[in-house]
């Protein structure tokens, strides 16, 4: 167990739907990162938080959105879903200033039917 | 934009024999390179990392060297076991911003 806690493991849903992740970060970690990870893809960076406001952003569309709450929690919200948008989806968390890696989570691995 | 290259795509080894994974990055002022591997469905597990103000560092059978006028790094994996077989992915980042990673590379140990 990484500390780094994903919601749900897996998500199957419709084209046009709307799903949302949820991520728990490691104690005491103030950054949380989303990555998109498509079959045989790298991982692409979509969005960081750090301690409930947004820090930077990758290549995050604009039908996608996130936020982190007041007790570090985050959620990667999904909308208008196509077939394409199917991939895994990591959370990470680090504590920012000390330059240490990323501890990431197991994952949501989201279908689009 | 920031970009990180990595080769090879695959590698194919027998057990016992060593590993090396190459990345490249463009940008200069990164300064943090970590190694990440990726079992499958896990997520990525930080095995080793470098700082740019360190050319070479060592763990056991893994080690990572970093030439900062080449702006690449590498990955050596020594005495590959079965159990190293993974995907392997690279990164940088500057400044504990955000990490940008290589494409990856699937190791295959052969017993």
């Amino acid at each position: 167990d990484s500390g780094v806690t994903q919601t749900p493991k897996h998500l199957i849903t419709a084209t046009g739907q709307r799903v949302t992740l949820r991520c728990s970060p490691r104690s005491g970690d103030l950054s949380v990162y989303w990555y998109q990870q498509s079959l045989d893809q790298g991982l692409q960076f979509l969005i960081q938080y750090y301690n409930g406001e947004e820090r930077a952003k990758g290549n995050i569309l604009e039908r996608f959105s996130a936020q982190q709450f007041p007790d570090l929690h985050s959620e990667l919200n999904l909308s208008s879903l196509e077939l394409g948008d199917s991939a895994l989806y990591f959370c990470a968390s680090s504590v920012r200033g000390l330059n240490y890696g990323y501890t990431f989570g197991s994952g949501t691995r989201l279908t689009v039917v | 934009g920031e970009n990180v290259e990595q080769h090879p795509s695959t590698l194919s080894v027998q057990e016992g024999d060593s590993a090396v994974i190459k990345c490249t990055y463009s940008d200069s002022a990164s300064n943090y390179f970590p190694w990440y591997k990726q079992e499958l469905g896990k997520g990525p597990q930080l095995i080793i990392d470098i700082r740019s103000n360190v050319g070479e560092k060592k763990d056991q059978r893994i080690a990572v060297t970093l030439n900062k006028t080449a702006k690449h790094f590498s990955l050596h994996i020594t005495e590959t076991q079965p159990e190293d077989s993974a995907v392997y992915f690279c990164a940088a980042s500057k400044d504990t911003d955000k990490l940008i990673f290589g494409t990856g590379t699937r190791l295959q140990v052969f017993p």
